[in-house]
């Protein structure tokens, strides 16, 4: 069974642009979320998704956003790119939301803003 | 809000010599998971070990194994036999399931950086 996947894996982009990025779950998984990871500031909860709806949301600003797809891949948009937003972006994916689902995680898109 | 901390930003260990991670965490809830999560070089987040905050019993996985102490919220990571492979950031990761509660997600700690020394 294929892991979680993550396109692209690596990203160079400047300030002020925009940027997508894709993740799709494990087959059968129908419950992605996305972390942020930084060396300053850890890994940090961005969103997650379940049937194409987001239930959960961390504390970033409205520049990041994100939707699901009906066959449960997930896509991450940041607008107005910011030096800050240079990090390492994870994705994981669940049978569902529930605590007890195990999360496996994707091998991340590096993003690097100039 | 839960918390977690990891004190020891960075552990070394001799080739087959056993080392512990140390873990604390603040929560006011009563069921939730904690995970220890291996992060090697290649950057792909591993599942290394989870406890259920009801089990008594502390989880082992082979050569992995923790030490729970609900009560004082402590929740280590012992590695005994260590190996080249071991090297890698460790995690400590919280994660409630409270009934009714909708937000699951992972919360975790700084990390600890461990190298393996042959």
């Amino acid at each position: 069974k294929a892991g979680v996947t993550q396109t692209p894996r690596y990203l160079i982009k400047t300030r002020g642009q925009q940027v997508t990025l894709s993740c799709s779950p494990i087959s059968g998984h129908r419950s992605v979320s996305w972390y942020q990871q930084t060396p300053g500031q850890g890994l940090q909860f961005l969103f997650e998704y379940f049937s194409e709806t987001q239930r959960n949301k961390g504390n970033f600003p409205g520049r990041f956003s994100g939707r699901q797809f009906s066959n449960s891949r997930s896509e991450m948009n940041v607008s107005t790119l910011e030096l800050g937003d240079s990090a390492l972006y994870l994705c994981a994916s669940s049978l569902g939301p529930g605590g007890h689902n195990e999360q496996f995680f994707g091998p991340g898109t590096r993003l690097t803003v100039l | 809000a839960q918390t977690v901390t990891q004190s020891q930003p960075e552990m070394s260990v001799q080739e087959a010599e056993t080392v512990t991670l140390s873990c604390t965490y603040d929560t006011s809830e009563s069921d939730y998971y904690l995970f220890w999560y291996k992060q090697p070089p290649s950057r792909q987040m591993i599942l290394v070990i989870r406890q259920e905050a009801y089990k008594q019993q502390n989880a082992t996985e082979n050569r992995f194994s923790v030490n729970f102490q609900k009560a004082a919220k402590s929740f280590s990571l012992k590695i005994s036999d260590s190996q080249l492979g071991d090297a890698a950031m460790y995690f400590c990761a919280y994660r409630q399931t409270t009934t009714g509660g909708s937000n699951y997600k992972l919360t975790f700690g700084k990390g600890t950086l461990l190298t393996v020394n042959p």
